[in-house]
């Protein structure tokens, strides 16, 4: 099982560019989040993809979008990028059916902007 | 203020020592929680998770929730250097643990 896989693992963007980031979630699960880690803090909540739609989204702004293809794999995508949204980008996999609150992240995608 | 304000450490230890990890939260409404381990660049693992008030032990590993107290906490017993790593804990109103409210994390040294 090669668990929820990520890619690139790192980025160099410049300012005002768009980055698009790709995720494969774990095997048998068909649920996927999407994290921004700023360093020194928690995971913050961006949105999350089901059944090829947007299910839940935190606070952030509509330049962070999403999609998720018929394979349950799930892309990002910032547009018009900021210094601020230099940071470790996560993604996680669960399965809508489960009893059992399970998410399993990715290694995550580094972001620099500059 | 946030949702979930975790004790931010550092925390540094020796060897076989005993550690407590503590969350406090604000919202009523979460019902799973979950604690994390993230080693440096990596992302976060997960440890354990209890559902409501009760404990939960795995190996070294206990978990401890009070929702009268909106407290949770995460002990390690015999800590090995192995440990050393950033705890994260993360609560969740249902089992949709996709969508998780995390704290900021304490950041662990266990010395040999």
């Amino acid at each position: 099982d090669a668990g929820v896989t990520q890619s690139p693992t790192h980025l160099i963007k410049t300012r005002g560019q768009q980055v698009t980031l790709r995720c494969s979630p774990k095997s048998g699960h068909d649920t996927v989040s999407w994290y921004q880690q700023a360093l020194g803090q928690g995971p913050q909540f961006i949105f999350q993809y089901y059944e090829e739609e947007e299910r839940q989204r935190g606070n952030f702004p509509d330049r962070f979008s999403g999609h998720q293809f018929p394979n349950y794999s799930s892309e990002l995508n910032v547009n018009a990028l900021l210094l601020g949204d230099s940071a470790l980008y996560l993604c996680a996999s669960s399965f809508k059916g489960g009893r059992m609150a399970e998410a399993f992240f990715g290694q995550g995608t580094r972001l620099t902007v500059v | 203020q946030k949702e979930v304000e975790q004790d931010p450490g550092p925390l540094s230890v020796p060897e076989g020592a005993i550690v407590s990890l503590n969350c406090t939260y604000s919202n009523s409404a979460f019902q799973y929680f979950m604690w994390y381990r993230q080693y440096s660049r990596k992302g976060p693992e997960l440890l354990m998770y209890t559902y409501s008030s009760g404990n939960k032990e795995d190996g070294r590993f206990t978990a401890q929730v009070d929702k009268s107290s909106k407290y949770i906490s995460l002990f390690i017993r015999d800590s090995q250097p192995s440990d050393s790593a950033t705890y994260l804990c993360a609560m969740s109103a249902s089992t949709n643990a996709g969508k998780s409210t995390f704290g900021d994390g304490t950041t662990l040294t266990v010395k040999p």
